[in-house]
């Protein structure tokens, strides 16, 4: 079965602090990745995804980067985090275009 | 631009009733349509997927698809206070998941 581990599970962070936020995924290989984040009480949005070592496309532009080192890993990054940051964050992952998104158990970031 | 739509609820029904749950989706070319199930503090769990028009049905769980009306629904048989979560729509035609911004589902005993 196709596994995300996501960590950490909450992290509370100064603003003007690093970020780095990463995902690993077992089960399946070259899938296609995504970083969503979710705001409280609101619907996920897309911030990167990619479909392959290197490759990533940004939905957003803000103060944040990813990067897919690996096949199966898939970090997010800011080098300076934002009030407006906080969230949940979601790292999934899909086999290929057609199949459903699996999820990690997601990051709680609180920027302080 | 793609887009998803649900109503945000909350949608509250009595224990043992069918709940209800209903999603439109605006790109015709969707091939793959899910529903996911949110509790709070979580991540989506994936709770069915239907590809074809029609109704589909597990356990207490019926998806139904009319791609001629972009139309997906979930209905929820003998609902029970478990069932309380936010429900998400998806929808996939290309690399990119679209979510709706799901349904708040509270069942009372």
């Amino acid at each position: 079965s196709q596994t995300i581990h996501q960590w950490p599970a909450t992290l509370v962070q100064p603003v003007g602090s690093p970020l780095s936020l990463e995902c690993t995924v077992e089960g399946t290989s070259n899938p296609n990745l995504y970083w969503y984040r979710q705001a409280a009480g609101r619907g996920l949005q897309l911030l990167f995804y990619s479909v392959g070592i290197g490759q990533i496309s940004s939905e957003v532009p803000q103060n944040l980067s990813a990067s897919r080192p690996q096949d199966r890993q898939f970090i997010l990054s800011s080098k300076k985090l934002l009030l407006s940051d906080s969230g949940f964050y979601l790292c999934a992952g899909a086999p290929d275009t057609h199949t459903e998104a699996f999820f990690g158990q997601g990051t709680r970031l609180t920027v302080v | 631009q793609k887009e998803v739509e649900q109503n945000s609820g909350p949608l509250s029904v009595p224990e043992g009733a069918i709940a209800s749950l209903n999603c439109t989706y605006s790109d015709r070319g969707s091939q793959s349509f899910f529903w996911y199930r949110q509790y709070s503090g979580k991540s989506p769990e994936l709770i069915m997927f239907i590809y074809s028009n029609g109704d589909k049905e597990d356990g207490r769980f019926t998806a139904q698809l009319n791609k001629a009306s972009q139309y997906v629904s979930l209905l929820i048989r003998d609902s029970q206070p478990s069932d309380s979560a936010t429900y998400l729509c998806a929808v996939r035609g290309s690399y990119i998941p679209t979510f709706g911004r799901g349904t708040s589902l509270i069942v009372h005993p």
